[in-house]
């Protein structure tokens, strides 16, 4: 069946730094990818997608490639912000299914 | 803009209490669905539908049930809460299966 597995968290950065969010996948056929963000006291709301190998997706600063290869769609950030603190979630759909959920990942940015 | 709203934000229940979970959305969407979360487990789907009396179990049905008798509302029912039934319920809805879900705000629901 589908999976979806996600580094373990909490994440702790300094303001400005660098951020990635491993991600990777077990699916059949060729699914979609997708990052929900859910931050505090809040549903999840999408932050980005992508639907075949080689896109990357990308919003408010984050961006993810979708590698075939290595199936992964880890969630980069070139400069966090305290306000992207949040729980980040990576799901995948494949043809005919129903979204799957990684556990999520905490982030917490210092200022 | 889309609103998918829940019906309490916080509830404290007893064992063995029926307990019901509202869930409104106004896009017009045909699906919609059910999820618990959990720390270290994520999201989990309990039930989802499809269509306006229609369900499907999702990975978890056990001690639950749905209604969805119109289409903007989906009710999720506890007939017997438990507490291994304490957890976070988010309702979603999409236009299309496995397109882009939104979500409500979520109920945190204790069972003592």
């Amino acid at each position: 069946g589908n999976s979806v597995t996600q580094m373990e968290g909490p994440v702790t950065l300094s303001e400005e730094a660098f951020l990635t969010i491993n991600c990777t996948y077990t699916a059949t056929g060729y699914p979609s990818l997708f990052w929900y963000v859910q931050y505090p006291g809040e549903g999840l709301q999408l932050l980005l997608k992508a639907t075949k190998a080689d896109d990357k997706g990308s919003n408010k600063g984050f961006e993810a490639t979708y590698r075939k290869e290595t199936t992964s769609f880890h969630l980069e950030k070139g400069s966090v912000q305290v306000s992207d603190s949040a729980v980040y979630f990576c799901a995948l759909k494949s043809s005919g299914d129903k979204l799957t959920f990684g556990t999520g990942t905490r982030l917490a940015v210092r200022p | 803009d889309v609103k998918v709203t829940q019906s309490s934000r916080y509830l404290v229940k007893r064992t063995g209490e029926k307990v019901f979970l509202e869930c409104v959305q106004d896009m017009d969407h045909e699906n919609m669905f059910w999820y618990r979360q959990d720390p270290g487990l994520g999201l989990r789907l309990i039930y989802f539908s499809y269509d306006v009396k229609m369900k499907e179990k999702g990975d978890i049905p056990e001690g639950y049930s749905v209604s969805r008798e119109k289409k903007e509302r989906f009710s999720l029912i506890l007939e017997s809460a438990s507490t291994n039934q304490t957890s976070m319920y988010l309702c979603a809805s999409s236009l299309n299966l496995g397109w882009e879900q939104y979500f409500g705000p979520g109920t945190r629901l204790t069972v003592l």
